[in-house]
């Protein structure tokens, strides 16, 4: 069965810290997204990679790094955590050559920082 | 860039009525629509998803129209029941399988 997971699955970090969120899919998919989720604004993607060693900006990058180093794992770093940071992060994979246009997501990292 | 628009952003039905959510977009290069269903707790998962050649389509109690003249798409659950109780998601995109941009969810709460 397809499936993305994540970890941790929870994070409490401090102000400037530095932060790795981890991402493995087992979907052999060569797409891969990271999302955040705030209230009120629904998923906005960070970054995204289509081939493994590469990263692509999504629409709100800054602040954020990705790392692509193999086609089953995406990471998202957070160089120097900020309370705005603070926000239930999300994966996804999907396959562009499906027909069912399908991004399977992980269950979520809950990042606090403080 | 897309601009995704939701409403409503909470909405209550009792059981056995519909309820109706309706996602607007404005870039007329969409081609590929999905409503995704969000539970407490977890990740989001595909409802139903769409091509733009298609006027409307039925699965499982759910129904999506798509009005491609006035950039709307719907989401009608038909005859709710509370395991329907979750916050959905509308997402488009231009091209298959590539980054999708999200509406603002509507919670959706189904009472006895």
């Amino acid at each position: 069965e397809a499936a993305v997971t994540q970890s941790p699955r929870s994070k409490v970090a401090v102000t400037g810290g530095k932060v790795t969120l981890s991402c493995h899919q087992t979907n052999n998919h060569d797409y891969m997204y990271w999302y955040r989720q705030d209230t009120g604004h629904g998923l906005r993607l960070i970054h995204y990679s289509y081939v493994a060693d590469s990263t692509e900006k999504g629409d709100i990058p800054d602040g954020y790094k990705a790392s692509r180093p193999s086609q089953e794992n995406f990471s998202l770093i957070l160089e120097l955590a900020s309370l705005s940071q603070t926000a239930v992060y999300f994966c996804a994979s999907s396959d562009p050559g499906s027909s069912s246009y399908e991004q399977y997501f992980g269950p979520g990292t809950r990042l606090t920082v403080l | 860039g897309e601009q995704v628009e939701q409403r409503p952003p909470h909405l209550s039905v009792r059981e056995g009525d519909s309820a109706i959510i309706i996602c607007t977009y404005t870039d007329s290069a969409t081609a590929y629509f999905s409503w995704y269903k969000q539970e407490a707790g977890a990740g989001l998962q595909l409802l139903m998803s769409v091509l733009s050649n298609v006027d409307r389509k039925e699965e499982q109690g759910l129904t999506v129209l798509l009005n491609k003249k006035d950039k709307r798409l719907s989401l009608n659950l038909t005859a709710a029941h509370p395991g329907d109780s979750a916050v959905y998601f509308c997402a488009v995109s231009a091209n298959s399988g590539t980054y999708q941009r999200f509406g603002t969810g509507t919670k959706l709460q189904v009472v006895p």
